[in-house]
């Protein structure tokens, strides 16, 4: 079954203690993408990748790291979480850069106390 | 900047009838394409149906049409045919051809309720 998988799904943590959201495809995308979704903003556009080893910044970039050392993986990082990026997590990945369609993993809700 | 913008924060609709949601956009792209999400509350995001500013022909998916008018900017949701598993959160999405980002612009969701 052709899809996005995120791990883990609900996380608790604490201020300070690094963590790493997996995510995984399995559609041999080459366009992978992490979104964060708060209450009143919708979802923005964390960090993005175009292909292996190429990735860059999205619109609210500051607190996250990530990595594509292969190509359907892309995990997220915060090296020093912060209450303030409690949140709920989506990454997603498509075929290409035109207007094909993104498909999302499933969700993984942070709290960081 | 583009641009989506959803003005129904909530809907309710009877089982079995039809309902629209409504979403417009704004973008100087030429070319862009037009998203429609569901959001059951259990979280995850699911793809609903797709068009291209340049088809043609309103697309289709199942129960689901994207009612697009160009010339307005907007790209309205169709369900017909409402079902108790609709009820969910449904979000409009846009992604424009410039750039190398792939981002996809949100609307802030509308709320839809099916009562039996």
């Amino acid at each position: 079954e052709a899809q996005v998988t995120q791990n883990p799904r609900y996380l608790i943590t604490v201020t300070g203690k690094k963590l790493t959201v997996t995510c995984s495809q399995n559609m041999n995308h080459e366009y992978m993408s992490w979104y964060r979704q708060d209450p009143g903003l919708g979802l923005r556009q964390i960090y993005y990748s175009m292909n292996v080893e190429v990735t860059d910044k999205g619109d609210v970039p500051e607190g996250y790291k990530v990595s594509r050392k292969e190509k359907r993986n892309f995990p997220l990082i915060l090296e020093s979480p912060s209450p303030n990026q409690t949140s709920l997590y989506f990454c997603a990945s498509s075929a290409g850069l035109a207007q094909e369609t993104q498909y999302f993993g499933p969700g993984t809700r942070l709290l960081v106390l | 900047a583009q641009k989506i913008t959803q003005t129904q924060p909530g809907m309710f609709v009877q089982e079995k009838e039809a309902v629209t949601l409504d979403c417009t956009y704004d973008t100087s792209d030429p070319s862009y394409g037009l998203f429609w999400y569901k959001q059951p509350s259990s979280g995850e995001m699911i793809f609903l149906i797709y068009q291209g500013s340049y088809d043609q022909q309103n697309a289709t998916e199942g129960r689901y049409s994207l009612n697009f008018q160009k010339a307005r900017k907007s790209a309205n949701l169709v369900i017909s045919a409402s079902q108790l598993g609709d009820s969910a959160m449904y979000f409009c999405a846009m992604r424009g051809h410039g750039g190398a980002t792939n981002k996809l612009i949100f609307g802030t969701g509308t709320l839809l309720a099916v009562q039996p």
